[in-house]
């Protein structure tokens, strides 16, 4: 079992839709979780970084962590085909400390 | 947050060579990072780089194929070795400030290709 298993997709959706991406993890001890935004032929760009549990939003973007279930969720609202990549959800157990991360999952936002 | 230059962005190879690949960061950072990302697939963790000391690798990669050095705050390179076509790949490189909330910043990726 991998540590952190996440849907590869590819996930298509009309624009100005929802998109919910999920994530969940076996390791209790990670308290840092990222997710990464990754266009084709691009290094992975951070999207939004969460300690522990709760939530967090970033202008169109929301990131929630509930530790009790060991599962982590990226939610876009209003989609624009800008967001058509490939989205990591990571994480690591120290801040600073080695990233694991998912497979990714490939959305793509069709106009 | 931290900016990365990497180089080169791709190569194409003979098998039996070694690449370095070079990162050089605009800033002073703890923890440097080296990653593996096969076609379609997530980031692998290849080793940490650590400043003044030999490289910390994970399970599966072993300091002959892949050396590391890490001379400063900011500089980092990976070498693969005795390449072959199973190293085709792209190669990335982080960083991070420990103890604060920027999070990793990654380069570009080097996209090699052994033929």
């Amino acid at each position: 079992q991998k540590e952190v298993e996440q849907d590869p997709g590819p996930l298509s959706v009309p624009e100005g839709a929802i998109v919910s991406l999920n994530c969940t993890y076996s390791n209790s001890a990670f308290q840092y979780f990222m997710w990464y935004r990754q266009y084709s032929r691009k290094g992975p760009e951070l999207l939004m970084y969460t300690y522990s549990s709760g939530n967090k939003e970033d202008g169109r973007f929301t990131a929630q962590v509930d530790k009790s279930s060991k599962y982590i969720s990226l939610f876009i609202r209003d989609s624009q085909p800008s967001d058509s990549a490939t989205y990591l959800c990571a994480m690591s157990v120290n801040q600073g400390g080695k990233l694991i991360f998912g497979q990714g999952t490939e959305l793509s936002v069709k106009p | 947050s931290a900016v990365i230059s990497q180089k080169p962005s791709r190569d194409i190879c003979q098998r039996g060579t070694s690449l370095t690949i070079q990162c050089q960061v605009d800033s002073q950072v703890t923890m440097m990072f080296w990653y593996r990302q096969q076609p379609g697939q997530s980031l692998t963790l290849i080793a940490t780089a650590n400043q003044g000391s030999e490289a910390t690798y994970e399970s599966g990669f072993v300091i002959d194929k892949f050396p590391i050095s890490r001379p400063n705050l900011t500089f980092s390179t990976l070498t693969v070795s005795n390449m072959s076509p199973e190293d085709s790949s792209i190669y990335l490189c982080s960083a991070a400030q420990a103890g604060t909330n920027y999070g990793y910043t990654f380069g570009s990726g080097t996209r090699l290709t052994v033929v």
